[in-house]
């Protein structure tokens, strides 16, 4: 499976800015996911990026809020726009063949004060 | 319903023992089924994954899947401290083949 790199770690942001998370794969992968797991909680799927094409966004989620960019097969990132408290959470980026396993990236945990 | 469940525990064990965690889940379409690891403040790890019913084994993991009654269970021998994470279920939609429920997890405490 690839080693994904992603970046910030961390990060404690003041609400109304944004703040941009990169992951950067160690191979050329097809489909690239984003998630958010809560403090407590699951991981929920926020969009499906593919490069070339716009990103895939989950119920609950949108481009302004989350916009996606995947410029190559090896990069992706995902902001978070405007934030508020609510957007606090661990932000993870992930890759895997259709249908079958994920890897995921170290995580970026976010604290919008 | 939610699309897994699992026990949110915490699970605790004695060191050396079986640890057993359960996950069920309510699509019936799903075919492909993984448990993944996460220690505190790190991303999910995959440990196992199982795509037929039966048992599949891998060093002390063992994952059981039974697809009538959609469950799927890990069983962890010879449980160490170092096992003592979250463990998550994961299911692959069953329509759509690519888009994975994932459990909210089972805290499992491993004592010396």
């Amino acid at each position: 499976s690839a080693v994904i790199s992603q970046k910030p770690s961390r990060d404690i942001c003041q609400r109304g800015t944004s703040l941009t998370i990169q992951c950067q794969v160690d191979s050329q992968v097809t489909m690239m996911f984003w998630y958010r797991q809560q403090p407590g909680q699951s991981l929920t799927l926020i969009a499906t990026a593919n490069q070339g094409s716009e990103a895939t966004y989950e119920s609950g989620f949108v481009i302004d809020k989350f916009p996606i960019s995947r410029p190559n097969l090896t990069f992706s990132t995902l902001t978070v726009s405007n934030m508020s408290p609510e957007d606090s959470s661990i932000y993870l980026c992930s890759e895997g063949p259709p249908g079958r396993y994920r890897t995921f990236g170290s995580g970026t945990r976010l604290t919008v004060v | 319903q939610k699309e897994v469940e699992q026990n949110s525990g915490p699970l605790s064990v004695p060191e050396g023992a079986i640890a057993s965690l359960n996950c069920t889940y309510s699509d019936r379409g799903s075919q492909s089924f993984f448990w993944y690891r996460q220690y505190s403040g790190k991303s999910p790890e995959l440990i196992m994954s199982i795509y037929s019913n039966g048992d599949k084994e891998d060093g002390r993991f063992t994952a059981q899947l039974n697809k009538a009654s959609q469950y799927v269970s890990l069983l962890i021998r010879d449980s160490q401290p170092s096992d003592s994470a979250t463990y998550l279920c994961a299911v692959n939609n069953g329509r759509t083949g690519n888009q994975f429920y994932f459990g909210t997890g089972t805290s499992l405490t491993v004592i010396p």
